[in-house]
């Protein structure tokens, strides 16, 4: 399966600020999505990533808060917008090679706000 | 709209004890597919199965099996002779239309030695 990279691992960041995380994948991909898991809890979806065009937010979040960019094949990025302290939590990128096949993940970066 | 159960929040075994996951799934779909993962104490997902809603034959995978049963819209996951390494948090998903997954809440095991 193909390996992926997300960058920063954890990070500790002030309230108000931005922060962008990286998936980066060795190989072309068809799907990418992102996911927060919040301490203790199951994982929910934020977005579908779509190369090229705009994402596909699901009920919940909004571009505002939670801009995502796609511009190739191997690489997304999530930028967690004005952050509160509600939004510390694991935020997981993973990827599948077309609709319903298995989806692998990032490692997962660890987001604290302050 | 999509829905995936897991009732049980924690289970704690002793080693060699055998162990179900209960995974009850809800869904209008009617070609759906079904997926576990685990995730132990180091964070990372780590998938392990995928089914589709047309293979209700059980599968099994070394000291893994699995138990799909449309009739009762259960896709249950037993380890046999568990393990310290077993320990972790176990995921019960379903393939939404779009490709995304919807999780259940997470079963954690504990395997105690």
């Amino acid at each position: 399966s193909a390996v992926i990279s997300q960058k920063p691992s954890r990070d500790i960041c002030q309230r108000g600020t931005s922060l962008t995380i990286q998936c980066q994948v060795d190989s072309q991909v068809t799907m990418m999505f992102w996911y927060r898991q919040q301490p203790g809890q199951s994982l929910t979806l934020i977005a579908t990533a779509n190369q090229g065009s705009e994402a596909t937010y699901e009920s919940g979040f909004v571009i505002d808060k939670f801009p995502i960019s796609r511009p190739n094949l191997t690489f997304s990025t999530l930028t967690v917008s004005n952050m509160s302290p509600e939004d510390s939590s694991i935020y997981l990128c993973s990827v599948a090679e077309g609709i319903n096949q298995p989806q692998h993940f990032g490692d997962g970066t660890r987001l604290s706000i302050l | 709209a999509q829905k995936v159960t897991q009732a049980q929040t924690e289970i704690s075994v002793v080693e060699k004890e055998d162990v179900t996951l209960d995974c009850v799934y809800e869904t209008r779909d009617t070609t759906y597919y079904l997926f576990w993962y685990k995730q132990p104490p180091s964070g990372e997902l780590v998938f392990l199965i995928r089914r589709n809603s047309f293979d209700e034959q059980n599968e099994i995978s070394g000291r893994y099996s699995w138990n799909f049963q449309k009739s009762t819209s259960s896709f249950n996951f037993t380890i046999t002779a568990s393990q310290v390494v077993d320990s972790a948090v176990y995921f019960c998903a379903n393939g939404g239309s779009q490709g995304n997954l919807i999780f259940g809440k997470g079963t954690k095991l504990s395997v105690k030695p």
